[in-house]
């Protein structure tokens, strides 16, 4: 069965620090690649997202995710967090034979302290 | 913007109780999900549907089924509701078919606590 890995259940970060999410996926066939964010008390919404093409991909809110097809990891990235990015960043994956399903990962829960 | 809503924020209901929760979407999405969120375990998708009257079966479906009559409504049936359907349960909706390039759009949830 498929699967999506992320690595860290829980990433405590000082603010203006780095912060890197891992995710890695089962497996090497066509996928589209997705980030979700959900602030607290709220919603999924989308962060980001590979469908084809340059395999960095940014957000509008600074964060950046790079698409490694041999190494089959979608990790996220941002040079400098602010306490607004608290949250819990999900990776997901469709694989192209599955249709439109998404496989979640387990969610990484990010504390950006002052 | 895409708006998608759940019935209810907080639910709580007893063991054996038949429980509906409902989604709306009010985009016209052709596509749109229940899954359920649990911690550590991230979102487990339990059905979905690509057209009225049409459903397929997720991850997670024992336990559990769904309707869908109208295209702007998504409804999750727990037949008869037990302590381990204690969950975040999330509605979400998505644009058309395809091979899954469509964002999906998420409803706030509804936290559903089985006594």
């Amino acid at each position: 069965a498929q699967s999506v890995t992320q690595l860290d259940s829980q990433v405590p970060v000082f603010e203006e620090a780095p912060v890197e999410l891992r995710c890695n996926y089962s497996s090497s066939v066509s996928v589209y690649l997705f980030w979700y964010v959900q602030y607290p008390n709220q919603g999924l919404q989308l962060l980001l997202k590979y469908l084809s093409g340059s395999t960095l991909v940014e957000s509008i809110n600074g964060f950046e995710a790079e698409f490694n097809k041999s190494q089959t990891s979608f990790h996220l990235r941002k040079p400098s967090v602010h306490i607004s990015d608290t949250a819990e960043y999900f990776c997901a994956v469709s694989f192209k034979a599955a249709g439109n399903k998404l496989t979640f990962g387990g969610g990484t829960r990010v504390l950006v302290k002052p | 913007d895409v708006k998608v809503t759940q019935s209810s924020r907080y639910l709580v209901k007893r063991t054996g109780e038949k429980v509906f929760l409902e989604c709306v979407q009010d985009m016209d999405h052709e596509n749109m999900f229940w899954y359920r969120q649990d911690p550590g375990l991230g979102l487990r998708l339990i059905y979905f549907s690509y057209d009225v009257k049409m459903k397929e079966k997720g991850d997670i479906p024992e336990g559990y089924s769904v309707s869908r009559e109208k295209k702007e409504r998504f409804s999750l049936i727990l037949e008869s509701a037990s302590t381990n359907q204690t969950s975040m349960y999330l509605c979400a909706s998505s644009l058309s078919g395809g091979a899954g390039v469509d964002e999906q759009y998420f409803g706030p949830g509804t936290r559903l606590t089985v006594t």
